[in-house]
């Protein structure tokens, strides 16, 4: 089946730093990867949607300066949390979807960022 | 504006079945999902339904009901394992997922 990995798992920093999250399709072309926030007992909240070669899409409320979006091949999308606060510790969660099985999203194993 | 509805929390016993209700007003639809979700964890696909009726895959069922903007997950023979939440999610005129919830399913001995 296809496979999305992410790294890192888990990453802690300090307020004001920047981290960035790597997503990678592993066995298949992602034409579309999507990243999502959760937080604890919330579900699922999408923050931007990208494709590869062009701009990602934020959702409405989402800083697009604050949440850097690379999307500069068919196996790798990039999320950087910039100036990064204790209030944006969560769990990032990528999805990607392949180019040829329209309806399936393929999700990676999320990244726990904690801010101190 | 766009809703999915699912209860919150739902316990089962062992070797039971459970039901998931979900029921959705978005605009447009292209398809439901049901995805699993283990605390910590990234979901993990279920089922897909884009046309009435009840597929089944093994211990899991998904049924829809389009007119009705209804689904749900059916569990059977549940197992210790299965306590996890599960996600509804239906895919607008967009091809955008708008996302429940979760049901937070908690199986007992």
């Amino acid at each position: 089946g296809a496979v999305v990995s992410q790294h890192p798992s888990r990453v802690i920093c300090k307020s004001g730093t920047s981290v960035k999250i790597e997503c990678r399709s592993l066995d298949f072309q992602a034409t579309t990867m999507f990243w999502y926030r959760q937080f604890p007992k919330q579900s699922l909240m999408l923050m931007a949607t990208s494709n590869e070669g062009s701009k990602a899409t934020y959702e409405q409320g989402v800083e697009k300066d604050k949440f850097l979006i690379n999307h500069a091949s068919l196996t790798l999308s990039t999320l950087t949390v910039t100036s990064a606060h204790p209030e944006d510790s969560s769990f990032y969660i990528c999805s990607a979807r392949d180019g040829r099985a329209d309806y399936e999203q393929y999700f990676g194993p999320g990244t726990r960022l904690t801010v101190t | 504006g766009q809703n999915i509805d699912q209860p919150t929390e739902m316990t089962a016993t062992e070797g039971a079945i459970v039901q998931i209700n979900c029921t959705y007003q978005t605009s447009g639809f292209n398809g439901l999902f049901w995805y699993q979700q283990h605390a910590g964890e990234a979901p993990t696909f279920l089922s897909y339904n884009v046309l009435d009726g009840l597929e089944e895959k093994g211990r899991f069922s998904s049924f829809l009901s389009r007119s009705k903007g209804y689904s749900y997950l059916l569990l059977k023979e549940l197992q210790m394992k299965d306590s996890a939440s599960y996600l509804c999610a239906v895919r607008d005129s967009n091809y955008q997922l708008i996302w429940g919830a979760g049901t937070k399913l908690i199986i007992k001995p």
